[in-house]
């Protein structure tokens, strides 16, 4: 699976969207974009994914450049409670190659 | 749905004694993935089992560790003898065929004294 870099940490204001980047220059072709989440003391949770196209689901927004060299999770209206470790990984979705293999991530802080 | 359920949330235990971690995947889930968190490695992946066979378990760490998976609803970890670099946080994941996301447990938090 293609590496990922994501900054290490991010601040955001409470309200406000919330931007992380992520950059994946050696994708695949068949390889799509996943976000995860981890809360303090809470397992990974799963936020969303995408090939090319752009995606939106009631927790976020994902945006896919047209290269698919890297994207960018958005959180609409951040909370307090978004403040987590967001993980930006890439991986084929056939079933040989089933494992998420999880980069440092960028820790969010969403501040009052 | 109550999600994937482990236990014990919390073991202390001390070096040389045998620990046993539990995971009950999310019903009609094909594959369980059991990983390690800490601070030094991050999350990292430790085996995953499809249809209760173990596919890949290139990540467990040495002799020490052994997972099984008896049946659909059930997987352990063991570590005999432990030591203290086992401390760590345990997660075991689900994910169904077909679906794209998996879903973590809430851990086991391992401390070995």
């Amino acid at each position: 699976d293609a590496k990922t870099t994501q900054p290490t940490s991010m601040d955001c204001a409470e309200g406000r969207a919330a931007n992380l980047p992520c950059n994946h220059s050696t994708i695949s072709g068949n390889e799509y974009v996943y976000w995860y989440r981890q809360i303090h003391s809470q397992g990974p949770q799963y936020i969303i994914h995408g090939l090319k196209n752009n995606e939106t689901n009631e927790m976020a927004s994902l945006i896919i450049t047209e290269d698919r060299k890297s994207s960018t999770l958005i959180l609409p209206h951040a909370t307090l409670r978004d403040t987590a470790v967001y993980y930006c990984i890439v991986r084929t979705n056939n079933n040989a190659g089933n494992m998420l293999t999880f980069g440092g991530g960028t820790r969010l802080m969403v501040k009052p | 749905d109550a999600g994937v359920i482990q236990s014990p949330r919390h073991e202390v235990t001390e070096m040389g004694q045998e620990v046993t971690l539990r995971c009950k995947p999310i019903s009609g889930h094909d594959y369980l993935f059991w990983y390690r968190q800490t601070m030094m490695r991050g999350l990292e992946l430790l085996i995953y089992f499809n249809n209760n066979v173990p596919i890949d378990d290139s990540g467990m760490p040495e002799d020490r560790f052994s997972a099984k998976m008896p049946n659909a609803s059930f997987s352990t970890l063991k570590i005999q003898p432990s030591e203290p670099r086992d401390s760590a946080v345990y997660f075991c994941a689900s994910r169904g065929d077909g679906l794209y996301g998996y879903t973590f447990g809430s851990g086991t938090r391992l401390t070995v004294v």
